[in-house]
């Protein structure tokens, strides 16, 4: 596609679900990052993908969260056991070098835990 | 938190004026974008200056960057109704320059 896409747009959940957040980056795109925006908040950095190095998973707010990516393509961030507190946009990127150049966002998802 | 820090937190113009936003950071960088961002879904990216950069135009913006005191400004001149939005500094660091950071952002509004 000509951006990056991420499904669902809208997530609503019960507490203690488990949820599965998509990103499709910009193809060739090497480097992919997740971050999550709480309302009225900046970005927080969660997980950083480089094509095939270990990701940078230092964002990460706990254990109930995780991230796979496969080579250069789709990613996919997981939440176990979800909790009020993790309602929020979480917005991917994606870039062709990591962080020397521009980062491309997709529209987010935004998830509701109920 | 390796996070930039903008100022202000929300700022308020007439369209026509100038609007200043200010981002500083904590750590060395190797280089430090402006993204804006509209209802609160994706960011568009506006500039990226390089640490060994002081200075960038792009249209109606002009970037500065002052590495010794950690802090970068953006300018937007003639603001428009459009202008509306919020506007976040990010630093890249790290061994290889590749951790984006954002920091807390500054909403810009311009009325018309």
């Amino acid at each position: 596609g000509a951006g990056v896409s991420q499904s669902p747009s809208n997530k609503v959940t019960e507490k203690g679900k488990d949820v599965e957040l998509r990103c499709d980056p910009i193809s060739g795109h090497t480097a992919l990052y997740w971050y999550r925006q709480r309302l009225g908040q900046g970005l927080e950095f969660l997980i950083y993908f480089q094509g095939n190095s270990a990701p940078d998973k230092s964002g990460l707010p706990s254990d109930r969260f995780s991230a796979e990516r496969t080579g250069e393509s789709v990613s996919t961030l997981t939440i176990q056991r979800t909790q009020q507190e993790d309602s929020a946009v979480y917005l991917c990127a994606s870039s062709t070098q990591g962080a020397v150049t521009e980062a491309f966002f997709g529209q987010g998802t935004r998830l509701t835990v109920v | 938190s390796q996070q930039g820090e903008e100022d202000p937190q929300a700022l308020s113009i007439q369209e026509g004026e100038n609007a200043t936003m200010n981002c500083s950071y904590k750590t060395s960088i190797n280089n430090l974008q402006w993204y804006r961002q509209n209802s609160g879904r994706g960011l568009v990216h506006l500039i990226l200056i390089r640490s060994n950069e002081r200075e960038k135009h792009s249209g109606r913006l002009r970037v500065t960057l002052d590495t010794s005191k950690k802090s970068s400004s953006l300018l937007i001149t003639a603001s428009r109704a459009a202008d509306t939005a919020s506007y976040f500094c990010a630093t890249a660091y790290g061994e290889y320059g590749n951790k984006l950071v954002f920091g807390a952002g500054t909403i810009l509004r311009v009325k018309s």
